[in-house]
Formats: structure tokens, C-alpha cells, sequence
């Protein structure tokens, strides 16, 4: 079964400082993951997803993440932290069928002026 | 381009009344359809998911039910609420076959006092 732990169900960071959302993942297979955010009372919006290929993968909104697999881990980070980009960002992964998504908890993200 | 439609956005029903949410998709053909509730505070939980019309997989038991009566609708009932059943309703839609990345509606926030 596959399944994702994000450390810190809040971060608070300044406005222009590093964003760093960490997310570990357990999965049977070779995973796929993807990171998604969600600002308040929208639908989830993707931002990246790993897929096997390279394992830096950049998405959208200056974010990225990097796939390690002797730390199954999937972080996202931003060098510097906008306002906007407070929201609250989930880290989920696929099952070997393709056909369902598991999400972490969320972590909500704040950025201070 | 693909959209998805998802409607109410909000809904205040009392308990023990029904209820039916409405999801649609536009652009793709046999999509794999989900209805995931997200309760405060609290992360995604799949509710069902969809890969054909008539095909329906629940995840969790409860009251809660869903219906696929055509290729891009998908429809979530219930025929007496509970007050458990608040929450923010998001359905989501990906490609058929393989990981893919899943795409979100606006969610619909029900309240059930």
C-alpha cells in the first residue's frame, strides 16, 4: 500500500525567505507524486508531479521538488516566499493501479510580511 | 481544453434531508471520476472512484453514495444526511490508464445543521 507523511502540518516562513514542505512517501512500487495546493475554499490545483524521469522536477509558480529515493522523499521547496503563496499544499502518490491518488495531511504554509 | 463543473458551491441542508451533488466533465472521454471530502482541519479522504460508467468503487463505508449515469457525470447522494457529513466535497477527474495527475472542480462546501 502506498502512503504519504508530511512533516509539519504548519510552516510559517517571511516574505522572500527559502519554503520548504517536506513529504516521505512508502510505496510497493516505483511511485509517482505529485504536490498540489489549495487556497481557501478552491478545488486542488497541481503543481508538479514526479514520474521516473528526472528527479528534480520543476512546476508551476517558481516551485520544485526533488525525488530521493534512499530518503523516500519528495520535498518541495521555492527560494523565496511570496505572499500568495500562502496556502495550504498537499503531497500525495499514486497506486500501482494508476487509478487513485493517496494525500497527506496538508501543510499550511503562512508567509509573513 | 479539459474543465470540470461542480455544483452547488455551497449547500446548508438540515439532517435526515437528501442530498445530491453534481460533478460533469468536459473535453475528455472515459475519465476516471472521484468525490473526495475534505472535513476541517483535515486532509482528503477518497469517498469513490469511478473508471466506466456504472462502475463504482467505495472506499469507505457510509451514507453516502455515488452514481455514474453518463461518461462525464458523475453524482453523489445521500438519502438522510448527518451532521458528520459536513465537510467540502471536491470531485476530480484523470486520464484513463496510467498515473496520471488528477484535475479538481471548486468544491462544494456542505453544511448540515
Amino acid at each position: 500500500a502506498q502512503s504519504v507523511t508530511q512533516l509539519g502540518s504548519h510552516v510559517s516562513v517571511s516574505e522572500g525567505a527559502l519554503v520548504l514542505l517536506r513529504c516521505k512517501y512508502s510505496s510497493s512500487v516505483p511511485p509517482y507524486l505529485f504536490w498540489y495546493v489549495q487556497y481557501p475554499n478552491q478545488g486542488l490545483q497541481l503543481l508538479l508531479k514526479y514520474t521516473s524521469a528526472a528527479t528534480l522536477v520543476k512546476g508551476i509558480n517558481g516551485f520544485e521538488a526533488e525525488f530521493k529515493k534512499s530518503e523516500t522523499s519528495f520535498h518541495l521547496t521555492k527560494p523565496s516566499a511570496h505572499m500568495s503563496d500562502a496556502a495550504e499544499y498537499f503531497c500525495a502518490v499514486s497506486d500501482s493501479s494508476g487509478s487513485r491518488l493517496t494525500f497527506g495531511e496538508g501543510t499550511q504554509l503562512t508567509v509573513n510580511p | 481544453s479539459q474543465t470540470i463543473h461542480q455544483w452547488p458551491a455551497t449547500l446548508v441542508q438540515p439532517v435526515g434531508s437528501p442530498l445530491s451533488l453534481e460533478c460533469t466533465v468536459e473535453g475528455t472521454s472515459n475519465p476516471n471520476l472521484y468525490w473526495y471530502r475534505q472535513a476541517a482541519g483535515r486532509g482528503l479522504q477518497l469517498l469513490f472512484y469511478s473508471v466506466g460508467i456504472g462502475q463504482i468503487s467505495s472506499e469507505v463505508p457510509q451514507n453516502l453514495s455515488a452514481s455514474r449515469p453518463q461518461d462525464r457525470q458523475f453524482i453523489l447522494s445521500s438519502k438522510k444526511l448527518l451532521l458528520s457529513d459536513s465537510g467540502f466535497y471536491l470531485c476530480a477527474w484523470s486520464r484513463a490508464g496510467g498515473r496520471s495527475p488528477l484535475h479538481f472542480g471548486n468544491g462544494t462546501r456542505l453544511t448540515v445543521t
